[in-house]
């Protein structure tokens, strides 16, 4: 079975820090994706990626940046941490067949 | 992507068949019917999809009327693990069943499966 891992299951910062979150498949897939989820506003993607240095913008990109070096790691990074980013943070990955794979999330408190 | 309507929530007894709708009045030719849960505080998971013919695995069964219009994802013996939220969601695909480019979740279907 495909595996997605997020680095971390929990994790807090502090307003203006940095943020790395990062995700790996193990399945070759092409395609990564970074999603936050928030009570009330379901599932909304922010970065996707189709190759390896390749990237796309999803519906709420702002604040955020992503890489992807290598084509099984997907880092999404909060270049200054704020409070409304506060969110349970989930990668996923898809190649061929169709089935998309989710990572168990992280949830990110910024205080 | 054709948009979809499902009901906000069901419900169900354990053991009986869960037959959650789905409305994609809109889908095109090319379009697939997917369907993914979501257990609380997890993320969500790949449960099966479908062009225009039934399928069936061995999580679930998805019925696809002809006319594409609609479909009813069905589980056959509903466990209380099987609560979660329902998103049904329709998108482009290739002849594999490979779909490119991003997932657009609804609100989806809260099912509860009661003892």
């Amino acid at each position: 079975d495909v595996k997605v891992t997020q680095s971390s299951r929990y994790l807090v910062k502090r307003t203006g820090e940095k943020v790395f979150l990062e995700c790996v498949q193990d399945m070759d897939h092409e395609n990564m994706f970074w999603y936050r989820q928030d009570p009330g506003l379901g599932l909304r993607l922010i970065y996707f990626s189709y190759d390896v240095k390749m990237k796309e913008k999803g519906d709420i990109p702002e604040g955020y940046s992503v890489s992807r070096e290598k084509k099984e790691r997907f880092s999404l990074i909060l270049e200054s941490a704020s409070t409304n980013q506060t969110s349970m943070y989930l990668c996923a990955s898809s190649g061929q067949g169709g089935g998309y794979t989710f990572g168990s999330g992280t949830r990110l408190t910024v205080v | 992507d054709a948009k979809t309507t499902q009901p906000p929530s069901m419900d169900c007894a354990e053991g009986r068949a869960a037959n959650l709708p789905c409305n994609h009045s809109t889908i095109s030719g090319n379009e697939y019917v997917y369907w993914y849960r979501q257990i609380h505080s997890q993320g969500p998971q790949y449960i099966i999809h479908g062009l225009k013919n039934n399928e069936t695995n061995e999580m679930a069964s998805l019925i696809i009327t002809e006319d594409r219009k609609s479909s009813t994802l069905i589980l056959p013996h509903a466990t209380l693990r099987d609560t979660a939220v329902y998103y049904c969601i329709v998108r482009v695909a290739d002849a594999g069943g490979t779909s490119y480019g991003k997932l657009t979740f609804g609100q989806g279907t809260i099912l509860t499966v009661h003892p």
